[in-house]
């Protein structure tokens, strides 16, 4: 079993709509939470993080924690072509500022 | 601001054939750096990190090492690729920011 599956996707959804996007974890080591936006053929850049259970909202992007369960979560309002990207959930809190990833869900936002 | 520099930005390199990736920061000092690697449409899976010159941590056994022969450079190095090998690496300081990465095709 992997430390932090993703759900695959792909994801299509039209302009305008709310996505969500979702991991899980295993190890309770693990801290803190990520999520990162990355464009093709781009490195990822760092949209969210959160190191406890609960909502952290930033515009658009809501990331929600649930420690008990050890589920993650992005949510995206009024989702914008440009938010087209794949995404990663990331976690960390071992050592070193090490991070494990999930594998990655593609998002298309069309018009 | 902290920025990442990667080169080259594409590598085409034969099986068996030698590796060379540079990675540089800038705007901060004894960062912690890491390399990972990507595969096609895969997430990334930590390579090697360091948290200073000369210290480097492996994760997982490979065909590759990495070096820190300077505070803000870290290089990943082969001594013979193999097609594995091939992927999108990106090296990253702390968890916020990482470079543009390398896309890496060994034929």
């Amino acid at each position: 079993q992997k430390e932090v599956e993703q759900d695959p996707g792909p994801l299509s959804v039209p302009e305008g709509a709310i996505v969500s996007l979702n991991c899980t974890y295993s190890n309770s080591a693990f801290q803190y939470f990520m999520w990162y936006r990355q464009y093709s053929r781009k490195g990822p850049e760092l949209l969210m993080y959160t190191y406890s259970s609960g909502n952290k909202e930033d515009g658009r992007f809501t990331a929600q924690v649930d420690k008990s369960s050890k589920y993650i979560s992005l949510f995206i309002r009024d989702s914008q072509p440009s938010d087209s990207a794949t995404y990663l959930c990331g976690a960390g809190g071992t050592s070193y500022g090490k991070l494990t990833f999930g594998q990655g869900t593609i998002l298309t936002v069309h018009p | 601001s902290q920025t990442i520099h990667q080169w080259p930005a594409t590598l085409v390199q034969p099986v068996g054939s030698p590796l060379s990736l540079e990675c540089t920061v800038e705007g901060t000092s004894n960062p912690n750096l890491y390399w990972y690697r990507q595969a096609a449409g895969r997430g990334l899976q930590l390579l090697f990190y360091s948290v200073g010159i000369g210290q480097i941590s492996s994760e997982v056994p490979q065909n590759l090492s990495a070096s820190r022969p300077q505070d803000r450079q870290f290089i990943l190095s082969s001594k013979k690729l193999l097609l594995s090998d091939s992927g999108f690496y990106l090296c990253a300081f702390g968890t916020q920011y990482f470079g543009p990465g390398t896309r890496l095709t060994v034929l």
